[in-house]
């Protein structure tokens, strides 16, 4: 099955700064990869999603790339608020059985005010 | 309002009891799924459906087992509680088509003592 590292596994921030998380992936036929932010005592909800057929995909202060080549994707948060502060996951899927997530382990995000 | 929900939000349970989780959904979602967060886990599937009458396992279905009557019902049992399933558990579901957002229940805290 597919294996998704996610790094790192805690990051701070200055509010206003920009916060990166970082995830790789094992099976080169991956192809739909969401980012999920969970907040306390909540579930998981997407925030945004690539597809393997776009390299960049933008939603206002949140972006995703994906390099499929080097088979790793990313998030960036730009100006970053307190309300950003959350985990993180990372998420790939395979087709045909693409109804099947594999998630990374999760990044804390905590923004300083 | 549409959406996923489980029950029960937390529940203590003695070693050795059975114990139900419930997980409907009112989206007619085909797939649905069970994880376990734990602690530098992340998010680990235990078991899935693609569909109604259909269930496979996932990473960690081991003292678990799961039953798909219908498209909005996708019950968790454990059969015999061990106190290494304490957890929080999240039931989600997905529509048609493979690269398609899950949703995610509030989550079920449980401890098995």
């Amino acid at each position: 099955g597919e294996n998704v590292e996610q790094h790192p596994s805690t990051l701070s921030v200055q509010e206003g700064d920009s916060a990166v998380i970082k995830c790789t992936y094992s099976d080169s036929a991956s192809n739909y990869f969401p980012w999920y932010k969970q907040e306390l005592g909540k579930g998981p909800q997407l925030i945004i999603d690539i597809r393997s057929n776009v390299g960049e995909k933008k939603d206002q202060r949140i972006a995703v790339t994906l390099n499929k080549t080097a088979k790793h994707f990313s998030l960036h948060i730009t100006e970053t608020q307190p309300e950003d502060s959350a985990v993180y996951f990372c998420a790939a899927s395979i087709p045909p059985t693409g109804n099947q997530f594999y998630f990374g382990t999760g990044t804390s995000l905590t923004v300083i005010p | 309002i549409a959406g996923i929900t489980q029950a029960p939000t937390s529940q203590i349970l003695a070693a050795g009891r059975r114990m139900t989780l419930r997980c409907t959904q009112d989206m007619r979602h085909n797939a649905m799924y069970w994880y376990r967060q734990d602690l530098g886990l992340g998010l680990r599937l235990i078991h899935y459906s693609n569909t109604a009458g259909t269930t496979g396992k996932g990473e960690v279905p081991d003292g678990y087992s799961v039953s798909r009557a219908n498209t909005d019902d996708f019950p968790l049992t454990l059969a015999s509680a061990v106190p290494s399933q304490t957890s929080v558990y999240f039931c989600a579901s997905r529509g048609q088509g493979r690269n398609t957002e899950a949703f995610f229940g509030q989550g079920t805290r449980l401890t098995v003592v």
